[in-house]
């Protein structure tokens, strides 16, 4: 079976600085995809950036980015230029089309904090 | 596009009663997932319909849970005779599948949710 796990509960970081979350995952499916999502207060989960597993290059949003290790089963966020608007639960997913559903699995998140 | 919706927002019940939740997907998204959210925790998978097929459900929808999507549109997520365990959010998300074109990495448009509290 496929897991995530995030092992910081909770990360801080001064505001403009940069922070870095990690997340491991397992599976032995070849296709699958890894996700970020980010949960404020309100609840409302949205998607922060993406990554397909068969491409090499880490992606990028603006000033969110991964470091992408399939060898190592190994995905993090790294969070630059930090504002207090990005204060909230980070949660790493997984899916994979071998599931038919595409069901996420999700870890069981960070807690980021920005200190202004 | 309003994106996904749920009612109510928070619900309140008492042991033993039935409690009902309401799911509208965004409007041309024809998978929809119901996934339940315990203080600490990540979401974790219920319930996923296609259209108005229920395709799969996790083991942790007890016979206690029903879900339906009538028509393929919005879904309903019922708990009968609530436990004190059942306490939790109840998120629900949509996403559309692609028959053809680029492979689909499936993105799912999550709804604020409902939270739960059984006394």
């Amino acid at each position: 079976a496929q897991t995530v796990t995030q092992s910081q509960p909770e990360m801080s970081v001064q505001e403009a600085e940069t922070v870095t979350l990690s997340c491991t995952y397992d599976t032995s499916e070849s296709d699958y995809y890894l996700f970020w999502y980010k949960q404020p207060p309100s609840r409302q989960m949205i998607l922060v950036i993406r990554q397909e597993a068969y491409k090499q290059q880490n992606a990028t949003e603006n000033r969110f980015s991964v470091n992408f290790q399939k060898a190592a089963k190994s995905f993090s966020l790294k969070i630059s230029d930090s504002q207090l608007g990005d204060a909230a639960m980070y949660f790493c997913a997984y899916n994979s089309p071998t599931s038919g559903t595409y069901k996420y699995i999700f870890g069981t998140g960070t807690r980021l904090k920005v200190l202004a | 596009d309003t994106g996904v919706s749920q009612n109510p927002r928070h619900k309140i019940t008492k042991r033993g009663q039935n409690v009902t939740f309401r799911c509208d997907p965004i409007s041309e998204h024809n998978r929809l997932y119901w996934y339940r959210q315990t203080l600490g925790q990540g979401p974790e998978f219920l319930t996923y319909f296609q259209n108005e097929a229920q395709l799969e459900k996790s083991r942790l929808l007890s016979d206690r849970f029903s879900a339906e999507r009538p028509k393929g549109s919005f879904s309903t997520l019922e708990i009968q005779r609530t436990e004190q365990g059942d306490s939790a959010m109840y998120l629900c998300a949509s996403s559309l599948r692609r028959t053809s074109g680029s492979p689909s990495y499936n993105e799912q448009f999550f709804g604020p949710g409902t939270r739960l509290t059984v006394l």
